[in-house]
């Protein structure tokens, strides 16, 4: 079935420095990918959609400068934490529907910890 | 807007016991409606899906029904295991519109003790 890897599962960083999380689909061309966000106990948060070939669409409230998203490829997609803080610490998950109508396979996610 | 309801949990049950998590959904025309599990620390897995109305989807024992009457997708498993312990989400993508976006419900987390 289709598979999305996502890397790192999970990561330590410092306050200041950036991280970037990688999503790649293995055995299907990924033309969207969605980035989510889950805090604890909470549902999924839709942060953007990205694109591949172009810019990502972000949803409201969520700040383009500081989640980058590039989807250069048809297999990769990239969400870039810049400048963490410890309140971006959270588990992020990524998203694509594998070219059928319905199914929506996802990441395992990434634990993010900003200290 | 599209919107997702789901009951608020955590559902604390006994092995073997029924499980029903209720699902109410708000959308306009015939949104096709999902059922995700999500085990600690991973992402989502899909569950079971129903595409139109008076479909039931079915997948490890798990069943939901596609009520358009009561715009409901309930979860029903009937008995459970200490291993279904997770959080479920139930979630739509809409027939039209929506750029292929899932709105999902808030999640129940579902515990089964022995």
């Amino acid at each position: 079935g289709a598979v999305v890897s996502q890397h790192p599962s999970w990561v330590i960083c410092k306050s200041g420095t950036s991280v970037k999380i990688e999503c790649r689909s293995l055995d299907f061309q990924a033309t969207t990918m969605f980035w989510y966000r889950q805090f604890p106990k909470q549902s999924l948060m839709l942060m953007a959609t990205s694109n591949e070939g172009s810019k990502a669409t972000y949803e409201q409230g969520v700040e383009k400068d500081k989640f980058l998203i590039n989807h250069a490829s048809l297999t990769l997609s990239t969400l870039t934490v810049t400048s963490a803080h410890p309140e971006d610490s959270s588990f992020y998950i990524c998203s694509a529907p594998p070219g059928n109508d319905y199914g929506y396979t996802f990441g395992s996610g990434t634990r993010l910890t900003v200290v | 807007g599209n919107s997702v309801t789901q009951m608020e949990g955590p559902v604390t049950l006994s092995e073997e016991a029924f499980l029903t998590i209720n699902c109410t959904y708000t959308a306009t025309g015939y949104p096709s409606l999902f059922w995700y599990v999500q085990y600690p620390g991973e992402g989502l897995q899909l569950l079971l899906k129903a595409t139109k109305a008076d479909d039931k989807g079915s997948n490890k024992g798990f069943e939901a029904t596609y009520r358009k009457e009561t715009t409901s997708f309930h979860l029903e498993k009937g008995s459970v295991q200490v291993s279904d312990s997770a959080v479920y989400f139930c979630a739509l993508r809409p027939f039209t519109g929506g750029g292929n976006k899932l709105t999902f419900g808030t999640g129940t987390q579902l515990k089964v003790e022995l």
